[in-house]
């Protein structure tokens, strides 16, 4: 049973950046491929991006290319999301998400809440 | 940034029968992929629901399904329950260079 456990809840000054990190445990590692989706709050989810883990390989959202940088630890089987240059609409939870051969998106890991307050 | 778009609510009395439509475009649902859809609960992460456009995964009770036609997909539930007062949000492929995935715009259940 694939579980994603992520970091805490940051709080950043515009401008600034932030990583969030996403562990996974159990399920085969080499299956692994992990997205970031984000949630402002009140709205929708918006696909920001995805690695696959055992050959490093991303691919981001065209609304996020520049600013995003998705990186992975194999030996730690953690996924991580830098955003950078961040405004105060980037305040949003952010989700990592496994995606499968059929491309839906499952399990999801908790979320972690970014506030972007001067 | 969503391209795909889900009606803002719909609702019914416990027992009846309501379907959400999830309306894309040829670069996604047109171009042949598959449609899948998250339940979220407030405060919780989404949750999958149905993928591959109709299969549920283990545990989803039968009430759920979902189906496909042309550039738009449906989520229907069947004997409508308390706890399906939720937001259900659709989910597919992209072809166009703006991005892989695309989710739809969201749809809150109410039950009366």
């Amino acid at each position: 049973q694939v579980q994603l456990v992520q970091s805490g809840a940051e709080v950043k000054k515009p401008g600034s950046s932030v990583k969030v990190s996403c562990t996974a445990s159990g399920g085969t590692f080499s299956s692994y491929t992990i997205n970031w989706v984000r949630q402002a709050p009140g709205q929708g989810l918006e696909w920001m991006g995805r690695i696959i883990f055992t050959l490093g390989i991303t691919d981001y959202a065209q609304n996020f290319q520049g600013r995003v940088t998705i990186t992975a630890d194999k030996s730690t089987r953690t996924a991580y999301m830098e955003l950078s240059s961040l405004r105060f609409d980037d305040t949003a939870v952010y989700y990592c998400a496994r995606d499968t051969p059929g491309d839906w998106f499952d399990p999801w890991g908790q979320g972690t809440l970014v506030t972007v307050s001067s | 940034q969503s391209v795909l778009t889900q009606p803002p609510s719909v609702s019914g009395a416990p027992g009846q029968r309501v379907t959400i439509s999830c309306t894309g475009s040829s670069s996604n649902i047109g171009a042949g992929y598959d449609v899948h859809w998250y339940q979220q609960l407030p405060g919780t992460a989404p949750k999958l629901l149905i993928s591959g456009t109709s299969n549920r995964p283990s545990g989803v009770p039968d009430r759920f399904s979902g189906s496909k036609s042309g550039t738009s997909a449906s989520l229907a539930i069947t004997g409508l329950q308390p706890e399906d007062e939720a937001e259900y949000y659709c989910q597919s492929s992209d072809t166009t260079v703006s991005g892989r995935y695309v989710f739809g715009t969201g749809t809150k259940v109410t039950v009366l």
